[in-house]
């Protein structure tokens, strides 16, 4: 099972900051089958990055997604306040599929 | 577009079975691969498993012995089945799917169902 293990747990940053999120496989994901996603309180995940780095549909593109391997990172060039929100990495390259503990993206 | 819809009790008894119907809409039940997600503030996210409409199913080794997936293509639904339940399995549930291309991320996804179990 690769185990995905994200930093940090939570981010406190005032809007229009830069936020980075990272997403660590254990064992490396040997591909780019990793997505991001973005939740808020009584809501569904929703995707927002997949192989790694490719924004989904109708996603803006202060978000940006890097990495391969072991280290994946989410961007968020300039937070806004409908940013504030958890995020988790999950690998589809194998199975069981698995995801990541999560950051809180919080406001400072 | 393709929307999901899960349904099925929001409160179970210890030791009994837990059954849920995911609704496909929108689209054909054809087109994707179809999971179980759970999540809880113990366990995370957590991936069930999941089934093709051919009725091909994996699950997750943690709960394998206890879990059945199935699909039902004249109703676009698919089902899940969890038997000997504990506190520790009480979560929101969402049904979701993914592409026919085996290597895909989870989208869409259902609004989630929250199970609690408990005497």
């Amino acid at each position: 099972e690769i185990v995905l293990t994200q930093s940090p747990g939570t981010l406190s940053l005032s809007p229009g900051e830069r936020a980075t999120l990272s997403c660590r496989a254990s064992p490396s994901l040997g591909s780019s089958y990793l997505a991001w996603y973005q939740q808020k309180p009584g809501q569904a995940p929703r995707v927002l990055i997949y192989g790694a780095s490719t924004r989904a549909t109708g996603i803006p593109d202060r978000f940006s997604g890097s990495g391969s391997g072991t280290d994946f990172t989410l961007i968020i060039s300039r937070l806004e306040p409908d940013d504030y929100a958890m995020y988790f990495c999950q690998q589809y390259g194998s199975l069981p599929r698995t995801f990541g503990q999560g950051t809180k993206v919080e406001i400072k | 577009q393709v929307q999901l819809q899960e349904s099925g009790p929001g409160l179970v008894k210890p030791s009994e079975t837990l059954s849920l119907t995911c609704t496909v809409s929108g689209g054909s039940i054809r087109s994707y691969y179809w999971s179980w997600i759970r999540q809880s503030p113990e366990k995370g996210l957590e991936w069930i498993g999941y089934i093709f409409y051919s009725g091909s199913t994996n699950s997750n080794p943690s709960l394998k012995s206890r879990v059945t997936i199935s699909i039902d293509t004249s109703k676009n639904q698919f089902s899940l089945k969890l038997t000997s339940l504990t506190a520790a399995d009480s979560a929101v549930y969402y049904c979701a799917g993914y592409s026919s291309n085996w290597y895909s991320w989870f989208d869409p996804w259902g609004q989630g169902t929250l199970v609690t179990v408990s005497s």
